[in-house]
């Protein structure tokens, strides 16, 4: 799988939008783009993911740019809830492609 | 959908003893199980896949012999820790595969057990 590259940490401000970026400039043709965040002492959750094209669900936004070489992770309104550690994960979907592989993450910390 | 749970959310247990965690797909069937463990303020790490009706297959430096998993069902997998020490104090999470729309692999994970041996 292709390896990301994330900030350690950012701040966002409540209610406003947390733009959270991925760098993946190795990432191959077959690999999606997928988002999980791990709230403290939880299992990850499972937030968006795609493949080039721009994709919105209830939780988030994901940009992929057009040489899909990195993407960013949009919150549009953030609240204390969403602060939590985001990991960009690339990998292909097929069934030789079984486990996600965990880097650092950003660790994301929404302020009152 | 795509619910996963785990069962203890937490046990303590005193060096030497076996804990056994569990691990459900609740609505779904997961041939394909993940181990994970994760330390304090450190990252998520693989120990084993899990295939129903099969042997599971360890990462490299995870010793088989300690971490016994067994994945009798398409909704079960147990992960037992064997003559716990302090050392496999540890937050463990595991994760259930299941195909969506016929093309895609998508993962859900439980809610995590925290092992903490005395």
């Amino acid at each position: 799988d292709a390896k990301t590259t994330q900030p350690p940490s950012m701040d966002c401000a409540e209610g406003r939008a947390a733009n959270l970026p991925c760098n993946h400039s190795t990432i191959s043709g077959n690999e999606y783009v997928y988002w999980y965040r791990q709230i403290h002492s939880q299992g990850p959750q499972y937030i968006i993911h795609g493949l080039k094209n721009n994709e919105t669900n209830e939780m988030a936004s994901l940009i992929i740019t057009e040489d899909r070489k990195s993407s960013t992770l949009i919150l549009p309104h953030a609240t204390l809830r969403d602060t939590a550690v985001y990991y960009c994960i690339v990998r292909a979907p097929g069934a030789g492609s079984y486990q996600l592989t965990f880097g650092k993450g950003t660790k994301l910390s929404v302020i009152p | 959908g795509a619910v996963v749970s785990q069962h203890p959310s937490r046990v303590i247990c005193k060096s030497g003893t076996s804990v056994k965690i569990e691990c459900r797909s609740l609505d779904f069937q997961a041939t394909t199980m993940f181990w994970y463990r994760q330390f304090p303020k450190q990252s998520l790490m693989l120990m084993a896949t899990s295939n129903e009706g099969s042997k599971a297959t360890y990462e490299q430096g995870v010793e088989k012999d300690k971490f016994l998993i067994n994945h009798a069902s398409l909704t079960l997998s147990t992960l037992t820790v064997t003559s716990a020490h302090p050392e496999d104090s540890s937050f463990y999470i595991c994760s259930a595969r299941v195909l969506r729309a016929g093309v895609s692999y998508e993962q859900y994970f439980g809610p995590g057990t925290r092992l903490t041996v005395t």
